[in-house]
């Protein structure tokens, strides 16, 4: 299992602006993943990152609006970038841990733009 | 391409009764293995449940079972003795080692009623 900690919790941005949230792990991991949901909604995946190598995104997800930092197998982070009101939502961190492609979550960031 | 359809957007079931939630998926990987997931409200995502494609045998997890129908593609959810704890969202996934991702279904909110 994986213990998996996101900062911040939630926040309130003015548009424009940009947010970085980050997510450690307790342990080493390969894959990262990061998801974006709106409440009571399914997840969509914005990327997966892996050490060491550039991100990949899902299609309608780029990187000049979604960087994303994996400096080490224990932390990554995404930024939203010029942020607007479509970008309200819950960001979540997830990684891959075990034999069998099992996925652990952070808690989530809720993230409102005005 | 992986698919996972879980066609009950809500479902509801009286407190001590039993619910079975549907999911159906699409893969071309004779390799994979299935999940559930739970998000209770304002909760981070937990795994309930897991299955290998390979083993004939049906998970279970205390009050939580599936009904894994390979040939049909089907990998249902029992909950009995349903509890109040269980209210939440279910996911079912689809995960494979080739894809590097697991695919998710859209959600089945599940109320539990006193």
């Amino acid at each position: 299992s994986a213990v998996i900690s996101q900062k911040p919790s939630r926040d309130i941005c003015q548009r424009g602006t940009s947010l970085t949230i980050q997510c450690q792990v307790d342990s080493q991991v390969t894959m990262m993943f990061w998801y974006r949901q709106q409440p009571g909604q399914s997840l969509t995946l914005i990327a997966t990152a892996n050490q060491g190598s550039e991100a990949t995104y899902e299609s309608g997800f780029v990187i000049d609006k979604f960087p994303i930092s994996r400096p080490n197998l224990t932390f990554s982070t995404l930024t939203v970038s010029n942020m607007s009101p479509e970008d309200s939502s819950i960001y979540l961190c997830s990684v891959e841990v075990g034999s069998y492609n099992e996925q652990f979550f952070g808690p989530g960031t809720r993230l409102t733009v005005l | 391409a992986q698919t996972v359809t879980q066609s009950q957007p809500e479902m509801s079931v009286q407190e001590a009764e039993t619910v079975t939630l549907s999911c159906t998926y699409d893969t071309s990987e004779s390799d994979y293995y299935l999940f559930w997931y739970k998000q209770p409200p304002s909760r981070q995502m937990i795994l309930v449940i897991r299955q290998e494609a390979y083993k004939q045998q049906n998970a279970t997890e205390n009050r939580f079972s599936v009904n894994f129908q390979k040939a049909a593609k089907s990998f249902s959810l029992k909950i009995s003795d349903s509890q109040l704890g269980d209210a939440a969202m279910y996911f079912c996934a689809l995960g494979n080692t080739n894809a590097g991702k697991s695919t998710f279904g859209d959600g089945t909110t599940l109320t539990v009623k006193p």
